[in-house]
């Protein structure tokens, strides 16, 4: 059974860096089947995409253009995590973040875009 | 970017009865469509992709339909754990993926 499992401060100042490690268990993040994505929603909003990571190997990234002059995702494969960093944080960053797996890369290397795992989500408040 | 949009925002339905909810996208996205459904406090959970292909363990009372830029979900006699709110995202243009707004489903 996968599972994805959030972590991380639940209190940032603004201006810092949010960091955030989304640990997995029962598959590999390196194995080249799935990307691993981030996607936020702020209270009583919808959800936004972050942006993913794939690894096969050499880790293939992409960022929402909303949001890519401050955010990176990374891959540590000794821990089975990919991690989310947020820099320059404000208020407008308050939100649950999910870590999700998806898309998946088929046997046939179709990919298909759907998140079919999520983590159960953090809650993560920018304030002073 | 593909905007997506739904409607209702708020659809109001009796148990045992039908729902349908809509979902429109500016531009075609063929059939990469996948629907989710969130209730409070929880993540959202992949019910349907391809636009109709059920994900694992979702009851066959859900259903989705559609291509090019217009989709339904319909959940066929609504059980009480169906009230919650409902999110369909594209992915044909991607990156990004793009959701939309959702639709609350609550109870008449």
């Amino acid at each position: 059974q996968v599972q994805l499992q959030e972590s991380g401060p639940g209190l940032v100042k603004p201006s810092e860096t949010l960091s955030l490690p989304c640990t997995v268990s029962g598959a590999s993040v390196s194995s080249g089947s799935y990307y691993w994505s981030w996607i936020r929603q702020p209270p009583g909003k919808g959800l936004e995409y972050i942006g993913y990571i794939y690894y096969s190997g050499i880790g293939s990234t992409n960022y929402s253009p909303s949001l890519k002059t401050r955010v990176t995702i990374s891959v540590d494969t000794s821990k089975n995590q990919f991690s989310l960093k947020l820099s320059s944080v404000t208020a407008a960053d308050t939100a649950v973040y999910y870590c999700a797996r998806g898309p998946r890369v088929t046997f046939g290397g179709v990919i298909v875009g759907a998140f079919d795992i999520w983590g159960q989500g953090t809650m993560v408040t920018v304030s002073s | 970017e593909i905007v997506m949009t739904q409607s209702p925002a708020t659809l109001s339905v009796s148990p045992g009865e039908r729902a349908t909810l809509s979902c429109r996208a500016s531009q075609s996205v063929n059939s990469n469509l996948a629907w989710y459904q969130q209730k409070p406090g929880q993540a959202p959970r992949l019910l349907i992709y391809g636009a109709s292909t059920r994900a694992t363990g979702i009851p066959a009372r859900f259903s989705g339909s559609g291509s090019g830029t217009e989709f339904t979900l319909t959940i066929s006699s609504l059980q009480s754990e169906d009230f919650a709110v409902y999110y369909c995202q594209q992915y044909n243009n991607w990156p990004p993926f793009t959701f939309g707004q959702g639709t609350k489903l609550e109870i008449k």
